[in-house]
């Protein structure tokens, strides 16, 4: 059973302000790193793939980096907004067609 | 373009009872289809998966089972639900060899909840 940790589970942030989390992943076998959001009575929705030791994405105030080597990637939310609450799912890939999804970042940003 | 669906959207069961979730892909053959469950204060956990019809592994023994009766029909069953058994259900796509390294596309989920 892989360990895919992400912490910490759940955070409140004021709006405007700036925040991160942490996913954690096997350093072995590595093939990509996901980063969903999932919005309350929706589907989790792809945010990143994330495949090169040194990877950074970006997507409007959200970006991620990823370091294969020691096993973990930070995701980040520059300037917080409401609409940025939702559940942030990360999920390990070793290439098998499988993904090993940790418990999720749950942000809420308080207006 | 492909879409997933997933039927019905909330389900309330009692212990002992059947269940039958089902999960439809449109706009594309041959995907790998999943089913999680996201049980209250855990993370998904991948339950049964399939290559194609007919081919279902599953990851966890359990009370529930799973069938593929068409290529793009993803069914979830029980013959006696349990407490344990509820949750959040979402069923999952991708489409081997093509997708983005394994990028998974979910449907709209089922919430169940057994009493």
């Amino acid at each position: 059973i892989l360990n895919v940790e992400q912490s910490p589970q759940s955070l409140h942030v004021q709006e405007g302000d700036s925040t991160n989390f942490t996913c954690s992943f096997p350093s072995s076998n590595f093939y990509a790193l996901h980063w969903y959001r999932w919005e309350t009575a929706k589907s989790p929705e792809a945010l990143f793939v994330m495949t090169l030791n040194g990877d950074e994405k970006k997507k409007g105030r959200i970006s991620a980096t990823l370091n294969t080597k020691e096993g973990y990637s930070y995701l980040y939310i520059k300037g917080s907004q409401p609409e940025d609450s939702a559940t942030y799912l990360c999920a390990f890939s070793g290439g098998n067609n499988r993904l090993a999804f940790g418990k999720g970042n749950q942000v809420v940003v308080i207006p | 373009s492909q879409t997933i669906h997933q039927w019905p959207a909330t389900l309330v069961q009692p212990v002992g009872s059947p269940l039958s979730l089902e999960c439809t892909v449109e706009g594309t053959s041959n995907p790998n289809l999943y089913w999680y469950r996201q049980a209250a204060g855990r993370g998904l956990q991948l339950l049964f998966y399939s290559v194609g019809i007919g081919q279902i592994s599953s990851e966890v023994p359990q009370n529930l089972s799973a069938s593929r009766p068409q290529d793009r029909q993803f069914i979830l069953s029980s013959k006696k639900l349990l407490l344990s058994d509820s949750g959040f259900y979402l069923c999952a796509w991708i489409l081997a060899g093509i997708s983005s390294y394994n990028e998974q596309f979910f449907g709209p989920g089922t919430r169940l909840t057994v009493l």
